[in-house]
């Protein structure tokens, strides 16, 4: 079983709508969460970063993480056409030095 | 400099030949890490430096993969006898020291033929 479990997709949504991005991990030591944004030949880009539990909003996002069910999400609002990619949750423990990443969520806003 | 820059931003290399690719952090970013990331997948970790010191490696695959950052800065990693499964994008991320948001390079996408 892998750290880190995030569903592939791909996830299709008509634009504007609200989407809704998961991970779940299993180390218990993991305190830093991570999402990245990756377009297509492109390095990951950092969209947002959260320590320990709770929540962090930014602009059109919202990073959630949940660390009694290891569970992290990432929500995107009004999404739009731009935001077409992959995405990818990370984590770390406390003081660590590697990050572990999912899968990669591929996602397209249909215009 | 204003981001992560690799180089080159594509190789193809026949099988067993060596190649070297390179890394120009962030200007002052201390911490240094090199990840693989295979088709559809996410980057999977190969080593990380604290300025010129490798602090860890336990991600390399094989000893044919080697990483150097002798001055604390431009790093290399490279590697040896290269082999059809190393076909790879080679991603490099730096990050300031006591910040834990790292920020990536474009990678490097390798082909062995």
């Amino acid at each position: 079983q892998k750290e880190v479990e995030q569903d592939p997709g791909p996830l299709s949504v008509p634009e504007g709508a609200i989407v809704s991005l998961n991970c779940t991990y299993s180390n218990s030591a993991f305190q830093y969460f991570m999402w990245y944004r990756q377009y297509s030949r492109k390095g990951p880009e950092l969209l947002m970063y959260t320590y320990s539990s709770g929540n962090k909003e930014d602009g059109r996002f919202t990073a959630q993480v949940d660390k009694s069910s290891k569970y992290i999400s990432l929500f995107i609002r009004d999404s739009q056409p731009s935001d077409s990619a992959t995405y990818l949750c990370a984590m770390s423990p406390s003081g660590g030095n590697q990050f572990y990443f999912g899968t990669g969520t591929s996602l397209t806003v249909i215009p | 400099g204003a981001g992560v820059s690799q180089s080159p931003r594509y190789k193809v290399a026949k099988r067993g030949q060596d190649v070297a690719l390179r890394c120009d952090p962030i200007s002052g970013h201390v911490s240094l890490f090199w990840y693989q990331q295979a088709l559809g997948q996410g980057p999977e970790f190969l080593t990380y430096f604290q300025n010129e010191a490798q602090l860890d490696k336990s991600g390399l695959p094989s000893d044919r993969f080697f990483a150097e950052r002798p001055e604390g800065s431009v790093s290399t990693l490279k590697i040896q006898r290269t082999q059809q499964e190393d076909s790879a994008v080679y991603l490099c991320a730096s990050r300031r020291q006591g910040n834990t948001e790292a920020f990536f390079g474009q990678g490097t996408r390798l082909t062995v033929v």
